[in-house]
């Protein structure tokens, strides 16, 4: 069964980083895109960042571009988010899922809470 | 970035219900119209893609569909566990846009 577990998930003050992990398992990994998709509380879903299978082409949502940086170890079948500068707008679940046929999301994981607060 | 707009928000309904759910893009996406189930505390999960496509292990009770520029999600017999909220999203052009969810609940 394709599974995909987060983790790096904290509290973090203002201007702080983090980086969050994503380990994979029951699929080939290294043949598939990947993204992070954030919820903040009580809201919906925003998609935050994707890169393709070789590691190369990445592409970021508008508020995180230049802070955040999306990398994957085909290796280690593990998806990163680095995130600098964060704000207490970045306070949400993050998400990492697969992408999948048509260019769906089809597996997810169950997320990992960042908060960003003083 | 391709707008999204969901309608209803919300919704109230019974179990056997018929539900429908409209999404519409601002701009046009061909077929690449995907749609999520998500409950309370839990991940998202994709019931259906590119408009029509059933993942594989979704019920047959959900359905996907498109007419001039609206997107249709419906439900043909609403049953106990599908009280979530859906999200539509456009995969046509990066960045890839949710609509804002509509959540149906018990009436």
């Amino acid at each position: 069964d394709v599974q995909l577990v987060e983790s790096g998930g904290n509290l973090v003050q203002p201007g702080g980083s983090l980086t969050l992990s994503c380990a994979a398992s029951g699929f080939t990994f290294s043949s598939y895109w990947m993204h992070w998709v954030r919820q903040a509380p009580g809201k919906g879903l925003v998609w935050v960042s994707h890169i393709f299978n070789d590691g190369v082409t990445t592409t970021y949502a508008d508020s995180v571009k230049g802070r955040f940086t999306i990398s994957r170890d085909n290796a280690k079948n593990t998806l990163y988010l680095q995130m600098t500068s964060l704000r207490a707008e970045d306070t949400a679940v993050y998400y990492c899922a697969r992408g999948g046929n048509d260019w769906s999301f089809d597996s997810w994981g169950q997320g990992t809470l960042v908060t960003v607060s003083s | 970035d391709i707008q999204m707009t969901q309608s209803p928000l919300s919704l109230s309904a019974s179990v056997g219900d018929r539900v429908t759910i409209t999404c519409r893009p601002s701009q046009s996406i061909d077929i690449y119209l995907n749609w999520y189930q998500q409950k309370p505390g839990r991940a998202p999960t994709l019931l259906i893609h590119a408009t029509s496509r059933l993942r594989t292990g979704v019920p047959s009770r959900f359905s996907g569909s498109t007419s001039g520029t609206d997107f249709t999600l419906t439900i043909s017999s609403l049953q106990p566990e599908d009280f979530a909220t859906y999200y539509c999203q456009q995969t046509s052009t990066r960045p890839y846009t949710f609509g804002p969810g509509t959540k149906v609940d018990l009436k």
